[in-house]
């Protein structure tokens, strides 16, 4: 069964304090991951995808990067306006998607 | 630039009541899902369509219908509402990506229903 794991379930930083938010995924073929923001009261808000093993990709504070297992959504010197819900979702084959619950990730200022 | 829009945005019904939900996209996409939030377990499908008049059930089908008679609506009925519907529903499209499978999912804001 195509499973997708989050963690952790919420993470407090303070401003300026860099952290990561991890990824697992076990599917039968990955066709994509894809990593999605989530504010409260709106809809996701697509971030990255990314398609096979040592791929990474960056914006602004944001890099995310792909292993054979997991991916990792690495947040550099973060500021109160990254508070948000991240989620991350695979495509493992047809056209399904299988998400994560995600992470709450709060930034003080 | 609407994207993907929902309607309405909050409904509450009565037990065994029925309601349509309806979300439209200006993007000409084929493939359109509908997904249910509850805390803690993540987006879950309920079904989805690969293009117009065509529909395929999910992860958690029961309890719903859709529709897709034009290329950029997709309904989602609720015959008999019951208490376990009460959730945040998510419309999505997205189109095929040559040589890489689907596009990103586009999300519309959801429609919060309240069953009681």
């Amino acid at each position: 069964e195509d499973q997708v794991t989050q963690s952790p379930e919420a993470l407090r930083l303070q401003e300026g304090e860099s952290s990561s938010l991890n990824c697992s995924y076990t599917v039968s073929g990955l066709r994509g991951l894809f990593w999605y923001r989530q504010d409260p009261g709106k809809g996701p808000e697509f971030l990255f995808t990314l398609y096979s093993a040592g791929e990474e990709k960056e914006k602004e504070r944001l890099k995310a990067t792909l292993t054979k297992k997991e991916s990792f959504l690495h947040i550099t010197a973060p500021k109160p306006e990254d508070s948000a819900t991240y989620l991350c979702a695979v495509q493992p084959g047809g056209q399904n998607f299988v998400f994560g619950p995600g992470t709450r990730l709060s930034v003080l200022p | 630039n609407a994207g993907v829009t929902q309607t309405p945005k909050f409904r509450v019904l009565k037990t065994g009541q029925s309601m349509t939900l309806l979300c439209a996209q200006d993007m000409n996409h084929e493939y359109m899902y509908w997904y249910r939030q509850d805390p803690g377990m993540g987006l879950r499908l309920i079904h989805y369509s690969v293009g117009e008049g065509t529909t395929a059930k999910g992860e958690v089908p029961d309890g719903y219908n859709v529709s897709r008679l034009k290329k950029q609506n997709f309904l989602l009925g609720l015959e008999s509402a019951a208490p376990s519907q009460t959730s945040v529903y998510f419309c999505a499209s997205s189109y095929l990506a040559r040589d890489r499978g689907n596009s990103p999912l586009h999300f519309g804001n959801g429609t919060r229903l309240t069953v009681t």
